[in-house]
């Protein structure tokens, strides 16, 4: 069956550095997605990785490796607005998205 | 610009009503889904359109059917509410699906209760 995986929960202090991970198993592979979803809101698109290697986007990062089924996203300097779930999608054969059950994250002063 | 609007914001159902859920787009995306996403599950595909006049099943379709008579629209209608169909609805829209996996674009979504 298809499956990705993510911490259910993390905690983080403000201006500390985090990393997410993600691993999938998918028929397919069609690129890798990370969302943000703050409470009570609708997801909102942060990175999209299809090859191996990182990808910066300001205090942002995404990694993927193919060939481990593997993803993190890296946030850096953290801001107390960066507490909200994050969403690991994964494009299989279909090029329909299989997504993570997301990772709650909660920053503290 | 509005991007992807639902309606309505939330409701109330009693149990073997006939509802709605409605989706508009104005971004002239071609595909466009349907997903209900519940505490400690990933969200989960009900149904899916990639272009208009086109309809496709996702995960968990049983239960819901769509329509999609033309780009901007694509309404949700759950035929008789169940109580398991309590959940958070999200419509998303991409571009230019089945050539490449496209960023899928979210609505506000439409928190449901059925009792």
């Amino acid at each position: 069956g298809q499956n990705i995986d993510q911490p259910t929960e993390m905690t983080a202090t403000e201006g500390a550095i985090v990393q997410i991970n993600c691993t999938y198993q998918t028929s397919g592979f069609n690129g890798l997605f990370w969302y943000q979803q703050h409470a009570g809101e609708a997801p909102t698109f942060l990175s999209y990785n299809v090859l191996d290697g990182l990808e910066e986007k300001g205090r942002f990062s995404s990694f993927l490796s193919r060939s481990k089924g593997y993803s993190y996203l890296l946030l850096k300097e953290l801001q107390m607005k960066d507490s909200a779930s994050y969403l690991c999608a994964v494009g299989d054969s279909n090029y329909q998205l299989i997504w993570g059950a997301g990772t709650k994250l909660i920053i503290k002063p | 610009i509005a991007g992807i609007t639902q309606a309505p914001t939330s409701q109330i159902l009693a149990a073997g009503r006939r509802m709605t859920l409605r989706c508009t787009q104005d971004m002239r995306h071609n595909a466009m889904y349907w997903y209900r996403q519940d505490l400690g599950l990933g969200l989960r595909l009900i149904h899916y359109s990639n272009t208009a006049g086109t309809t496709g099943k996702g995960e968990v379709p049983d239960g819901y059917s769509v329509s999609r008579a033309n780009t901007d629209d694509f309404p949700l209608t759950l035929a008789s509410a169940v109580p398991s169909q309590t959940s958070v609805y999200f419509c998303a829209s991409s571009d230019s699906p089945g050539q490449g996996t496209d960023t899928q674009y979210f609505g506000p979504g439409t928190r449901l209760t059925v009792l």
